[in-house]
């Protein structure tokens, strides 16, 4: 398997702009799970979703912030309007929903916002 | 609730020389146990995991790893570290009371000195 794949990789914008972030789950898994990453505050869980639905987005800081699963096979974080306080590593991770499976990490995208 | 505490945010150590990362947690149910490692501009890493059974957990790499009940402790060794072995460590926690959500310590970055 591929592995958990995101993309982009690094995305650069200027504050107030919007920022989509997309992630695609190992195939079979259905839990699905968005953290933020940054030095100061470390690894954050943002919102997990369980069957493409959202079962915990207590993490989500903002209203700018919101997560999408359409299908099991796709998620989008999107930030509208971004702010340079964003600025983070952003990891999307999958598991399987019962028992103690370990969660899958993608890459990371790098967000600087400007 | 629960929750985990990395002892050390950073850990110097020579090549060939030992390591332990110290981890403690806290939940009120049983446990699920985890390290994962994270290098430079990657994604996390499972290293090894504690479900149940045999307390000391053997993981990639050549780490390993002690539960311990009685101090709610994970502690994470390994006998001889490389270079390769640079890298930040977290440990996390999950249990059937949390479902499949981790809980993740603030990292513990191992800096592996020739």
């Amino acid at each position: 398997d591929a592995g958990v794949i995101q993309s982009p990789r690094h995305e650069v914008t200027e504050m107030g702009q919007e920022v989509t972030l997309r992630c695609k789950p190992i195939s079979g898994h259905n839990s699905l799970f968005w953290y933020r990453q940054t030095m100061m505050r470390g690894l954050e869980l943002l919102i997990y979703f369980n069957n493409n639905v959202p079962i915990d987005d207590s993490g989500m800081p903002e209203d700018r912030f919101s997560a999408k699963m359409p299908n099991a096979s796709f998620s989008t974080l999107k930030i509208q309007p971004s702010e340079p306080r964003d600025s983070a590593v952003y990891f999307c991770a999958s598991s399987f929903q019962f028992g103690a499976y370990e969660q899958y990490f993608g890459p990371g995208t790098r967000l600087t916002v400007t | 609730a629960q929750s985990v505490t990395q002892l050390d945010s950073q850990v110097p150590v020579f090549e060939e020389a030992p390591v332990e990362l110290r981890c403690n947690y806290s939940s009120s149910v049983s446990v699920y146990l985890f390290w994962y490692v994270q290098y430079p501009n990657q994604g996390l890493q499972l290293l090894l995991k504690y479900l149940s059974g045999s307390t000391l957990v053997k993981g990639i790499n050549g780490f390993e790893a002690e539960f311990n009940k009685s101090q709610t402790s994970f502690h994470l060794r390994k006998p001889s570290v490389h270079i390769s072995d640079t890298a930040e460590y977290f440990c996390a926690v999950s249990g059937e009371a949390a479902g499949n959500k981790l809980t993740f310590g603030g990292g513990t970055r191992v800096l592996v000195k020739p």
